[in-house]
C-alpha cells in the first residue's frame, strides 16, 4: 500500500520551462521531505518542512507543505540539465519514513 | 567523516540462495534503516535498527532479517531468493533524536535474482 503518490510519475521538459510536482496522501505527517536520486546513487536530502503551510526556497526549487500536513508540491523554476533525476517524497510517521511513487524528471536542453 | 558505506555493489544470485548485504553508517549514526528500491519506483522501508534491536518492521516476510553490530554497522540478510526480490537496496544512517530525523543514504546494492 503506497501512502504517498506523486505525480505526474513522468516529466519530460526543456530548460527554461517551470515545473510543479505533487504528493499527495490520505494520512497526515509529522514532517515531510524531499529527495532527489541520481542513478546508482542514494536519495539526497533537498529539504525537510515541519509546519503546515510552510514554503522553504532552495535557490530555483520552492517547497510547500500542506495545512493539513498531509500533501506537498516542489516547483522549480527556469529548469536546468542539472535538474534530471528521480525526486521522492517521504513522510515521517514514528521516526519512520515513507516514500512516494517518485517523480522522474529529465530536462533537456 | 565518512559517509554510508555498502557493499557489494551489485550482486547477482539465483532463485532460492541466501545473500548478506552489508552498511557501515556514518561516524556519529547510531540507527540504520534499510529501504527496497524496485527499478522505477519509491524505496520501501523493510526495518530499522537502533542500538542493535529492531525498532520498526515494514511490510516484508520474515525471510527478510538484519542485525546492527556494537559499532552501529549492519547486515541485510535475505533467505530462500524469489526473482521479486530483485532491486537495489539502500540503507539509511541517521541519530535517533536528531533534528529532523534527517537520514543519510548509501549508494545501494543492486541486487539481480536470476
Amino acid at each position: 500500500t503506497q501512502l504517498l503518490e506523486q505525480s505526474p510519475q513522468f516529466l519530460s521538459i526543456q530548460e527554461g520551462e517551470n515545473l510543479t510536482v505533487y504528493c499527495n496522501s490520505s494520512s497526515v505527517f509529522s514532517s515531510l521531505q524531499w529527495y532527489r536520486q541520481e542513478p546508482g546513487e542514494g536519495p539526497v536530502l533537498l529539504v525537510t518542512v515541519v509546519t503546515g503551510g510552510e514554503v522553504k526556497k532552495l535557490k530555483r526549487l520552492t517547497f510547500q507543505f500542506g495545512d493539513a500536513r498531509k500533501d506537498s508540491s516542489l516547483h522549480i523554476t527556469a529548469a536546468q540539465t542539472g535538474d534530471t533525476g528521480l525526486y521522492l517524497c517521504a513522510g515521517t510517521k514514528s521516526d519512520k519514513l515513507i516514500f512516494g511513487t517518485g517523480t522522474r524528471l529529465q530536462v533537456f536542453p | 567523516e565518512t559517509g554510508v558505506t555498502q557493499s557489494p555493489t551489485h550482486l547477482i544470485k539465483t532463485r532460492g540462495q541466501q545473500v548478506t548485504l552489508r552498511c557501515s553508517s556514518q561516524s556519529g549514526h547510531n540507527t540504520v534503516s534499510w529501504y527496497q528500491q524496485a527499478l522505477g519506483q519509491g524505496p520501501q522501508f523493510i526495518f530499522q535498527y537502533y542500538r542493535e534491536e529492531e525498532n520498526g518492521r515494514g511490510n516484508f516476510p520474515p525471510r527478510f532479517s538484519g542485525l546492527q553490530f556494537p559499532n552501529y554497522s549492519s547486515e541485510l540478510n535475505v533467505n530462500a531468493l524469489e526473482l521479486d526480490d530483485s532491486a537495489l537496496y539502500l540503507c539509511a544512517s541517521s541519530h535517533s533524536g536528531g533534528s529532523d530525523n534527517e537520514q543519510f543514504f548509501g549508494p545501494g546494492t543492486r541486487l539481480t535474482v536470476l
